[in-house]
């Protein structure tokens, strides 16, 4: 089956530096591709939706300008937290969506992110 | 390698119960997850299993057994919206999630 990866997968930042996640589909072109973010025994929430080639569209309350994403390649989107504070501590899950499936999403191993 | 496997697809009648399974094969385990998603919305929790046996919430139950590798959700009472994608995940010892490919779950009247 279709695999996505995440890279890193847990990542420990100083409080005001950046950080960026990559998410990568290793073996079909996502022309789609989401990043949620997963609080503990909690639903999913989707952050962003980024098209490739085109600016993300992000979900209400979500800080475009805090959580930068570019969708450059059809397999490579990235996710930048800038300036990240403790409260941006959390697994980050990206999925990515097959151009020729528009129905199944493929999701990554997920992302621990802690803001010391 | 790691893996996780579920059915593509099912059916079952309004009003009915169905039992969706899932096996999985993962260096580790810190517990599974189901979530349920509709088509175009994110996925939405379902059920954490960490130690064997039911855990029951309303209509939804889900089950665990750690030394063969499977759980099931338990859908009871079904009801046309629960006509959905049912996802299962395990978290391996390095607190990553596995993912299973889903089930379609189609209910008819």
């Amino acid at each position: 089956g279709a695999v996505v990866s995440q890279h890193p997968s847990r990542v420990i930042c100083k409080s005001g530096t950046s950080v960026k996640i990559e998410c990568r589909s290793l073996d079909f072109q996502a022309t789609t591709m989401f990043w949620y973010r997963q609080f503990p025994k909690q639903s999913l929430m989707l952050m962003a939706t980024s098209n490739e080639g085109s600016k993300a569209t992000y979900e209400q309350g979500v800080e475009k300008d805090k959580f930068l994403i570019n969708h450059a390649s059809l397999t490579l989107s990235t996710l930048t937290v800038t300036s990240a504070h403790p409260e941006d501590s959390s697994f980050y899950i990206c999925s990515a969506r097959d151009g020729r499936d528009q129905e199944t999403q493929y999701f990554g191993p997920g992302t621990r992110l802690l803001v010391l | 390698g790691q893996n996780i496997d579920q059915p593509t697809e099912m059916t079952a009648t309004e009003g009915a119960i169905v039992q969706i399974n899932c096996t999985y094969q993962t260096s580790g385990f810190n517990g599974l997850f189901w979530y349920q998603q509709h088509a175009g919305e994110a996925p939405t929790f379902l059920s954490y299993n960490v130690l064997d046996g039911l855990e029951e919430k309303g209509r939804f139950s889900s089950f665990l057994s750690r030394s063969k590798g499977y759980s099931y959700l338990l859908l009871k009472e079904l009801q046309m919206k629960d006509s959905a994608s049912y996802l299962c995940a395990v978290m391996d010892s390095n607190y990553q999630l596995i993912w299973g490919a889903g089930t379609k779950l189609i209910i008819k009247p």
